[in-house]
């Protein structure tokens, strides 16, 4: 069974701090990959997603993920947070089709003005 | 742009109570999903319909039922609520029929239980 891990659950950085959260999933085969995002209060949205290609994507708000298959990792990262960026984000993969969506545990992140 | 409408949003219940909570879309989206999201844990998924007529248990679909009333709706039934049961559930759609490869996934705001 494909398994998702997020090693950091809660994470404090002040405005201008770089952000790197990791992920890391546990399927040797072709997988589709995602960041989706909760803004207190809200329901999730996504962030960026990863089928093929460039491994380097980037999503919305800054936001960009590198995709390296040696290390099964998606890690997220932005350059330079804002206290908007507060809130919880998951990493989900599916490793092909007739699979579940697998989410990771989530990294609660606090953007400090 | 409605997207995917969960009701209600909180609901309070004792022990053994039943409820259903309901889930619409007006994407036109061919399947849907229901998952519970406890702390740490991420969303796991309990039941998702891949098409109208068609439902199939996810990760953890002990103690819930569900009917997909039609290509908009899709209702989770709890008939015998448990304290274990306390969590906030989110409905999903997305365009693809079925668990594809290339499903992206629309999230409703989500419903705050807690079962006393």
């Amino acid at each position: 069974a494909q398994s998702v891990s997020q090693h950091n659950h809660h994470v404090i950085l002040s405005e201008a701090a770089s952000l790197e959260l990791g992920c890391n999933y546990s399927y040797g085969g072709t997988v589709n990959l995602f960041w989706y995002v909760q803004y207190p209060g809200q329901h999730l949205q996504l962030l960026l997603k990863y089928f093929s290609g460039d491994p380097l994507v980037k999503g919305i708000k800054g936001f960009e993920a590198e995709f390296i298959k040696s290390k099964f990792s998606f890690n997220l990262r932005k350059p330079s947070v804002q206290w908007s960026d507060t809130a919880e984000y998951f990493c989900a993969v599916n490793a092909g089709a007739g699979n579940m969506l697998t989410f990771g545990g989530g990294t609660r992140l606090m953007v400090k003005p | 742009n409605a997207g995917v409408t969960q009701t209600p949003k909180f609901q309070v219940l004792k022990t053994g109570q039943s409820m259903t909570l309901q889930c619409a879309q007006d994407m036109n989206h061919n399947s849907m999903y229901w998952y519970r999201q406890d702390p740490g844990m991420g969303l796991r998924l309990i039941y998702y319909s891949a098409s109208e007529g068609t439902t199939d248990k996810g990760e953890v679909p002990n103690g819930y039922n569900v009917s997909r009333l039609n290509k908009r709706e899709f209702s989770l039934r709890l008939e015998s609520a448990a304290p274990s049961q306390t969590s906030v559930y989110f409905c999903a759609s997305s365009s693809q029929q079925g668990l594809g490869t290339k499903n992206i996934q629309y999230f409703g705001a989500g419903t705050r239980l807690s079962v006393l």
